[in-house]
């Protein structure tokens, strides 16, 4: 069983206000991942990480940003919710194979 | 760019075999993956099967990939009504790096 844990699992904040998405794991997993999935139900990568201090933006545009301080823990940062930043935000993680991932927060910006 | 291609839905009676359908394009694939998403919940790794792997066995699931084509099946024996979910195949190229996803199969399955 994977132990990567994300919170808050439901959000519904107004708009303009800071909001961060926490996300740790305890499998000691140097890469870490941000995924998107809209309604539509694809997901995208929008940001990524190698290990401590190093963070990269994934393949779809964000306005949010992450920090890798700790190998466990891989907060996301909107500084300024927005009504198009509702969505579900999905945290993975893996070593050399494969990724497991959170269970997601679900994010509504009123 | 990568692309990864699925249907979107699929449809089976209880105890019928799903076979579910991906397509890829990047041909430096090594590892490709399939994931299962209930309602509401993250996704779950189900199986992932090497690109020197023609198929996998794991109990009631079955991995085909045929990569000259480029072509991968998840193929659910004796489908049971908690197998109805959305069914998510994704492609890395390196290993534990970036996954590109497919948009997602829904299954369901009627009693």
């Amino acid at each position: 069983e994977a132990d990567i844990y994300q919170t808050p699992r439901y959000l519904v904040i107004g708009t303009g206000k800071k909001i961060t998405l926490e996300c740790s794991q305890t499998m000691g997993h140097d890469k870490m991942y941000w995924y998107q999935q809209d309604p539509g139900m694809e997901l995208h990568l929008i940001h990524y990480s190698y290990g401590v201090n190093s963070t990269e933006k994934g393949d779809l545009s964000s306005e949010s940003t992450v920090s890798r301080i700790r190998t466990e823990h891989f907060p996301l940062t909107l500084e300024s919710a927005r009504p198009s930043h509702t969505s579900q935000y999905l945290c993975a993680s893996g070593q050399v194979q494969p990724q497991h991932f959170g269970d997601g927060t679900r994010l509504s910006i009123l | 760019g990568e692309d990864v291609e699925q249907s979107l839905f699929l449809s089976v009676r209880e105890g019928d075999s799903s076979v579910i359908n991906c397509t890829y394009t990047d041909s430096s694939s090594t590892y490709l993956y399939w994931y299962k998403q209930e309602p509401g919940a993250g996704l779950q790794l189900l199986t992932y099967i090497f690109s020197n792997m023609d198929m996998k066995q794991d109990q009631r699931l079955t991995v085909l990939l045929n990569k000259k084509d480029k072509h991968l099946s998840l193929r659910i024996a004796d489908t049971q009504t908690g197998d109805s979910a959305i069914y998510f195949c994704a492609e890395s190229s390196n290993q534990g790096g970036k996954l590109i996803f497919g948009q997602g199969t829904e299954l369901s399955v009627k009693p």
